[in-house]
């Protein structure tokens, strides 16, 4: 299975503060990765998918890049309602597997 | 509104069975691939299961493969988890989620699994 390894785990962040989160595969994953934001107690929800794409209604402060095996995903100014965890997934093969995820806090 | 209903979860003794649902509506559930993820307490995402459109492929993790069946019903608008043998350490929130372009574009609420004596 390719293992993504996702760091840092944990983040403490200010309002407005730019923030970069990275996803590195054990093996090349072509651009075959998603980046989610979860805030306890919800589902999971899609921000980035095909590495860079922007999905649909996501404000555009979040992007996305990498191919390969290296990817990042960067929150260009930091608003209060994107304290959450983030996590990469793969989706090159099965099976599918996720990223540890990143705690984003309020410092 | 698309939208996905999970049901189904509860508490079950370890050795037992239990069978989750998603509904899903607002969309053609027929031409989606769906997939099933689980969140243990206090932890990170795990992927679960795999069924394309046409349930002509499907994939499990290892830690399930065996043990949980997946399947669907496209008349329905329904997709189904039934586990079997279930363990202390199935006990998660269980998610269906919707493909769209190689990401989980929809997810529902989820439903917890709770594996106790």
């Amino acid at each position: 299975a390719i293992q993504m390894t996702q760091s840092p785990s944990s983040l403490s962040a200010s309002v407005g503060d730019r923030v970069t989160i990275t996803c590195r595969a054990s093996q090349g994953i072509r651009n075959d990765l998603g980046w989610y934001q979860q805030k306890p107690g919800k589902a999971p929800k899609l921000l980035i998918y095909a590495a860079s794409s922007l999905q649909s209604g996501v404000p555009s402060r979040f992007s996305g890049s990498g191919s390969g095996t290296d990817f990042t995903l960067t929150i260009s100014s930091l608003q209060p309602e994107d304290f959450a965890t983030y996590y990469c997934l793969q989706d090159y093969n099965y099976p599918i597997t996720f990223g540890q995820g990143t705690r984003l806090e309020i410092k | 509104e698309v939208q996905l209903v999970e049901s189904g979860g509860g508490l079950v003794q370890p050795g037992g069975s239990l069978r989750l649902s998603c509904a899903a509506s607002g969309f053609t559930f027929s031409s989606y691939n769906m997939n099933w993820v689980r969140q243990a307490p206090g932890k990170g995402l795990e992927w679960v299961s795999y069924i394309s459109s046409s349930s002509t492929t499907i994939y499990y993790a290892d830690s399930v493969k065996g043990r949980f069946t997946i399947s669907r019903d496209n008349a329905k608008n329904s997709l189904y988890l039934q586990m079997n043998s279930l363990r202390d350490e199935d006990t998660a929130v269980f998610y269906c989620a919707r493909v769209k372009w190689h990401a989980f574009d929809v997810w529902g609420q989820g439903t917890m699994v709770t594996v106790s004596s």
